[in-house]
């Protein structure tokens, strides 16, 4: 079966601008995390949701970021008025259910690049 | 922040030697767990080792864990050019809510053939 998919895999964009960046979950897995990498650096925790819900969104570095996962499977990271400190390797993962043996599966990842 | 603490940073190594990481971190864990990353890009959960937990081993590869001093570490026997990547761990904080897993920096080795 298919894997977590990101869309897209590199997004460009200038100072200023908004972005959204698109998360595929394993089909079933009804945990899902954003994480963000910077170059050099291990992910960092951003979001997490369990079904629709953000269960736990203290990762998200200011009110610039948002995610969303209306129906509890794609998701959407959103970010506002970017800046370039915000470039980074944003990573998507899923798990089966939220417990804490259950391993995540991630995505590819989306390289953003803000100019 | 980082809860995770690797060492070394970077390690060399030629094809059938045996790679040794660590890693360190702060706080009481549930489990703490080692990823491979290939390219900057996804990453594999390659293990995962309870708290209550000293040693496990999955294929070529032997972790341990050490909670009294918070510490782990990774070893790869017979490393062969494809295990070039970058390693990270990850911890799961005690009491923690879902599976928000806390990495660390990563040791990036390069096995040569």
């Amino acid at each position: 079966g298919a894997g977590v998919s990101q869309t897209p895999s590199n997004k460009v964009t200038e100072k200023g601008k908004y972005v959204e960046l698109r998360c595929d979950p394993i089909s079933g897995h009804t945990a899902l995390y954003w994480y963000r990498q910077s170059l050099g650096q291990g992910p960092e925790f951003l979001i997490y949701f369990q079904g629709t819900g953000a269960a736990d969104d203290s990762g998200l570095p200011n009110d610039r970021f948002f995610a969303v996962r209306p129906e509890g499977s794609v998701s959407t990271l959103k970010i506002q008025r970017t800046e370039r400190g915000d470039s980074a390797v944003y990573l998507c993962a899923s798990s089966l259910g939220q417990g804490g043996s259950e391993t995540q599966y991630f995505g590819p990842g989306t390289r953003l690049l803000v100019l | 922040s980082q809860q995770g603490e690797e060492d070394p940073q970077a390690l060399s190594i030629q094809e059938g030697e045996n790679a040794t990481m660590n890693c360190s971190y702060k706080t009481s864990i549930n489990n703490l767990q080692w990823y491979r990353q290939n390219s900057g890009r996804g990453l594999v959960h390659l293990i995962l080792i309870r708290s209550n937990e000293r040693e496990k081993h999955s294929g070529r590869l032997r972790v341990t864990l050490d909670t009294s001093k918070k510490s782990s570490s990774l070893l790869i026997t017979a490393s062969r050019a494809a295990d070039t990547a970058s390693y990270f761990c990850a911890t799961l904080p005690s009491g923690a809510a879902g599976n928000k897993l806390t990495f660390g920096g990563g040791t990036r080795v390069l096995v040569k053939p």
